[in-house]
């Protein structure tokens, strides 16, 4: 049981340069998110999907698209990357009876 | 989702009890206090969650006030290891809720 895996790692991206963030979670779990976290600041969310084929805006959408491809993965892009989106990302997924969030490992984005 | 509000820094000597306060003193009636940590650059890891009772498990022990308007999180014997930004989130645990994270505390445990 892996969990939630992220891909890539690490990224760093030239202002205007597209990319895509990949999450998988293996638990089964309905419901995914995705957060960001800027340098001392708490997480924030970005997009989430309650469950397979849906999906809405969180606290900060603006610059970023959402597709959940299937129950087990939920990927985020941003078209045209910039500066202000160098963060860490985060995904997570959530148990349907305990409530209880899991979180993948991170991806650290740089874009200059 | 109920505002949570906790102390920004907290210090604890290794080896003695943590104890992290939180206020939440618009929590409704069927909301539950949720605790999560994140230790430096990791992704965060669920600690222990209650509606009214005192719960315990093998991480911590979670203390909710009769009225609950505020919670405590309770590290029993802190290590080195417990240095980690702790969160303290009120939801609902029906239908689908999102996760609203706040700033945490940032304990830090010293030798």
């Amino acid at each position: 049981n892996a969990g939630v895996t992220q891909t890539p790692k690490f990224q760093v991206l030239k202002t205007g340069q597209s990319m895509t963030l990949q999450c998988a979670q293996d638990m089964n779990h309905n419901s995914m998110y995705w957060y960001r976290q800027d340098p001392g600041m708490g997480l924030r969310l970005i997009y989430y999907s309650a469950s397979e084929g849906t999906t809405d805006k969180g606290e900060v959408p603006n610059g970023y698209n959402v597709s959940r491809l299937n129950k087990r993965e939920f990927s985020l892009r941003l078209e045209s990357a910039a500066p202000s989106q160098t963060s860490v990302y985060f995904c997570a997924s959530i148990h349907a009876s305990s409530y209880e969030q899991y979180f993948g490992p991170g991806t650290r984005l740089t874009v200059t | 989702d109920a505002k949570t509000t906790q102390p920004p820094s907290m210090d604890c000597a290794e080896g003695r009890a943590a104890n992290l306060p939180c206020n939440h003193s618009t929590i409704s009636g069927n909301e539950y206090v949720y605790w999560y940590r994140q230790i430096h650059s990791q992704g965060p890891q669920y600690i222990i969650h209650g509606l009214k009772n005192n719960e315990t498990n093998e991480m911590a022990s979670l203390i909710i006030t009769e009225d609950r308007k505020s919670s405590t999180l309770i590290l029993p014997h802190a290590t080195l290891r417990d240095t980690a930004v702790y969160y303290c989130i009120v939801r609902l645990n029906t239908g689908f809720q999102k996760l609203v994270f706040g700033t945490g505390t940032r304990l830090l445990v010293s030798p």
